[in-house]
């Protein structure tokens, strides 16, 4: 199985900030890495695939950049709406998922 | 649009089969480039993928629940449906059907997710 590491496991920002999320697999998976936001009560929303591309429709706010074993999902600028919980997702064997990361407003 | 809806009982005894079905609308799953899946959230904790199936019923599995799962197929209904056996409490959580792509193997349309409690 490849695990996935994800720190923090939460954060608390303010409303304009940056944040950066990691992301860290146990062998190499190349670029084959997906992020998706989950708010309360929902199912998970894909943001990110293959560690960098853009879903149709997501801000541009949120980046993801990594090969290998290590990734980073950008927020540029957090708005209220992005409080969820983030997770990465490898798919180089069968899938496995993140734990995630809880991003709140302080 | 592609739509996706768990529907099954809501809760299953110890030790019995927990059956749901995924009723898949806007697209068809017979037309190929998917894998049609089913991943499921413990209350208050992250995703665990279970397993997912090709329209020509090749079935990938989670290893940790390789013996207890089956998935399959009825593209004449355009569902899919995941069978879980011999469940426990450890099997209580959200069940969500999704989509993912062949290829780029990312989940990218889901159903609202259902919660199955296993007591008794």
């Amino acid at each position: 199985d490849i695990q996935m590491t994800q720190s923090p496991s939460s954060l608390s920002a303010s409303v304009g900030d940056r944040v950066t999320i990691t992301c860290q697999a146990s062998q190499d998976i190349s670029n084959y890495l997906n992020w998706y936001q989950q708010k309360p009560g929902k199912a998970p929303k894909l943001l990110i695939y293959d560690a960098s591309n853009l879903e149709t429709g997501v801000p541009s706010r949120f980046s993801g950049s990594g090969s290998g074993t290590d990734f980073t999902f950008t927020i540029s600028s957090l708005q209220p709406e992005d409080i969820a919980t983030y997770y990465c997702q490898q798919y180089d064997n069968l899938p496995t998922f993140g734990p995630g990361t809880k991003v709140d407003i302080k | 649009q592609v739509q996706l809806q768990e529907s099954g009982p809501g809760l299953v005894k110890p030790s019995q089969t927990l059956s749901l079905t995924c009723t898949v609308s806007g697209g068809s799953i017979s037309s190929g480039g998917y894998y049609w899946s089913w991943i499921r959230q413990h209350p208050g904790k992250g995703l665990e993928w279970i397993g997912y199936i090709y329209y020509s019923g090749s079935t990938y599995y989670n290893p940790s629940l390789k013996s207890r799962v089956t998935i399959s197929v009825d593209t004449s209904k355009n569902q899919f449906s995941l069978k879980l056996s011999s469940v426990t409490a450890a099997d209580t959580a959200v069940y969500y059907c999704a989509r993912a792509g062949s290829s780029t193997v990312g989940f990218d349309y889901w159903g609202q997710g259902t919660l199955v409690t296993v007591s008794s």
